[in-house]
């Protein structure tokens, strides 16, 4: 089945402890990205990544990282989290950048 | 940068009324894309429009792109109880690979 899966589904954490949320995808896609959704706010584009090693900032990449080593992998590192980055994050991926985006199911996190 | 600005809000309809949501890009689009999100979901594509002035049909759902492809709206024909959810347009401009999408429009109907 063509999907996109992201892990953990559900992370609460402490402020300052490192944590990775992984986002895989079996489409052969070029495009991944990253998004967070808060309340009123939409989803906002935090890092993408046109293809292998290729990625660039979004219009919220502050306190992210991100890595493009495989094709199917795009995981998401937050060095240092704070509670200002508790969102629900959705990781999506696309044949190529300005085709139909396929979502993941969406991370919650929060960090207190 | 480049802002995608999406009114209202909120819509709550009664059953059977018909709802409309506008998207305003700040630049020129290449193209724009509409996504739903159910409740407790994730968006799932609806569909793409990338011609000025196009106009495309699924079922109960009208999309327009405006000639000079800075504004979309997606119109519902008497709405059902199924329809319920976020709709939401991403625009892609001259930055290659930067997707910005409107806040969205809640959408609620009551039966």
């Amino acid at each position: 089945e063509a999907q996109v899966t992201q892990n953990p589904r559900y992370l609460i954490t402490v402020t300052g402890k490192k944590l990775t949320v992984t986002c895989s995808q079996n489409m052969n896609h070029e495009y991944m990205s990253w998004y967070r959704q808060d309340p009123g706010l939409g989803l906002r584009q935090i890092y993408y990544s046109m293809n292998v090693e290729v990625t660039d900032k979004g219009d919220v990449p502050e306190g992210y990282k991100v890595s493009r080593k495989e094709k199917r992998n795009f995981p998401l590192i937050l060095e240092s989290p704070s509670p200002n980055q508790t969102s629900l994050y959705f990781c999506a991926s696309a044949i190529e950048y300005r085709n139909t985006q396929y979502f993941g199911p969406g991370t919650r996190l929060t960090v207190l | 940068g480049q802002q995608v600005m999406q009114i209202p809000q909120y819509q709550h309809v009664q059953e059977g009324e018909d709802f409309t949501t506008y998207c305003n890009s700040s630049t020129t689009l290449s193209n724009i894309q509409w996504y739903k999100q159910r409740p407790g979901g994730h968006p799932v594509f609806l569909i793409q429009l990338v011609k000025s002035g196009e106009v495309k049909k699924q079922k109960r759902l009208t999309f327009q792109f405006g000639e000079a492809k800075k504004n979309s709206s997606l119109h519902i024909t008497a709405t059902q109880t199924t329809d319920v959810g976020t709709y939401f347009c991403a625009g892609h401009g001259t930055n290659a690979g930067k997707s910005t999408f409107g806040d969205g429009t809640t959408l609620t109907v009551k039966p």
